[in-house]
C-alpha cells in the first residue's frame, strides 16, 4: 500500500529559528513529490521535486529530494509568524494505471514571536 | 479569476439527507479529484477523473458518487449523509499529467452532518 509519512506531526519554535520538516514515502511508480502550505483554506503549492539531489529554493524555503532513501526535507530559515501553517507533503504516482496524489498527515508548524 | 471554484463553502446536513458539492475549473484541466481532510489524517482521495466521461474510485469512495459530463465540472454527491462524513472537502485539478504541472486546489467545503 502506497503511503507518505511526515514528521514531526507538530512543531513549535520561536521566530528566527530554522526548522526542518521531513517526508518519507513508499509508493510504486513515483513521478514527483510536492510540498504544500495550508493555512486556513486550500493548500497552496510550494515545490515540486522530481530529481534527486537538486535543491529547490524560494526565499527562506528550500527543499530537496532523495529518491534512493525515499525522503524529502523542507527547510525554513529565519522563521516568521507568517510561516505558521500545516505543511503537507504529497507524492504523485501511477497506481494501477491511474494518476493519484497521496498525502502525508501534515506537519503543524507554529512560530511564536 | 481562473482556478478551481467550490460551492458551497459551508453546509450543515441532517443524517440521511443527500446533497451535491460542486466543483468547477476554467483551466481546461483534464484531471480532477475530490479529497476529504480530517484532523490528523491529511487529505484522502475520494474519487477522481482523468477526463470527461471517465471516473474512478480513490481511497475512501463509500457513500459518495461522482460524474464528469464536461471537462469543467466534477460534482460530488453524498447519497445519504452520515455523521462520519463530517469533514472538509477539497477539489483539485491538474493539466494532463499532474506530476509535470502540479495541482490546483479549490478553497474547500466544510460539511457538518448532524
Amino acid at each position: 500500500e502506497d503511503k507518505v509519512v511526515q514528521s514531526p506531526l507538530s512543531l513549535v519554535v520561536h521566530e528566527g529559528d530554522t526548522v526542518t520538516l521531513n517526508c518519507s514515502y513508499e509508493v510504486t511508480n513515483f513521478r514527483s513529490l510536492l510540498w504544500y502550505k495550508q493555512e486556513k483554506k486550500a493548500p497552496t503549492f510550494l515545490f515540486m521535486l522530481t530529481s534527486s539531489g537538486i535543491e529547490k529554493k524560494s526565499g527562506r524555503l528550500s527543499s530537496i529530494l532523495d529518491k534512493k532513501e525515499l525522503f524529502s526535507i523542507l527547510n525554513i530559515t529565519a522563521t516568521q509568524t507568517g510561516d505558521s501553517a500545516v505543511y503537507l507533503c504529497a507524492v504523485d504516482s501511477i497506481i494501477q494505471g491511474a494518476q493519484k496524489l497521496v498525502f502525508g498527515q501534515g506537519t503543524r508548524l507554529t512560530i511564536n514571536p | 479569476n481562473a482556478g478551481v471554484t467550490q460551492t458551497p463553502k459551508f453546509q450543515v446536513l441532517k443524517t440521511g439527507q443527500s446533497m451535491t458539492l460542486q466543483c468547477a475549473q476554467d483551466m481546461n484541466h483534464e484531471y480532477m479529484s475530490w479529497y476529504r481532510q480530517d484532523p490528523g489524517m491529511g487529505l484522502r482521495l475520494i474519487h477522481y477523473s482523468v477526463g470527461a466521461g471517465i471516473t474512478d474510485q480513490g481511497e475512501v469512495p463509500n457513500g459518495y458518487n461522482v460524474s464528469r459530463s464536461t471537462t469543467e465540472d466534477f460534482p460530488l454527491r453524498l447519497l445519504s449523509a452520515a455523521p462520519s462524513q463530517t469533514s472538509v472537502y477539497f477539489c483539485a485539478s491538474s493539466y494532463g499529467q499532474g506530476f509535470r504541472y502540479g495541482y490546483t486546489f479549490g478553497s474547500g467545503t466544510r460539511l457538518t452532518v448532524v
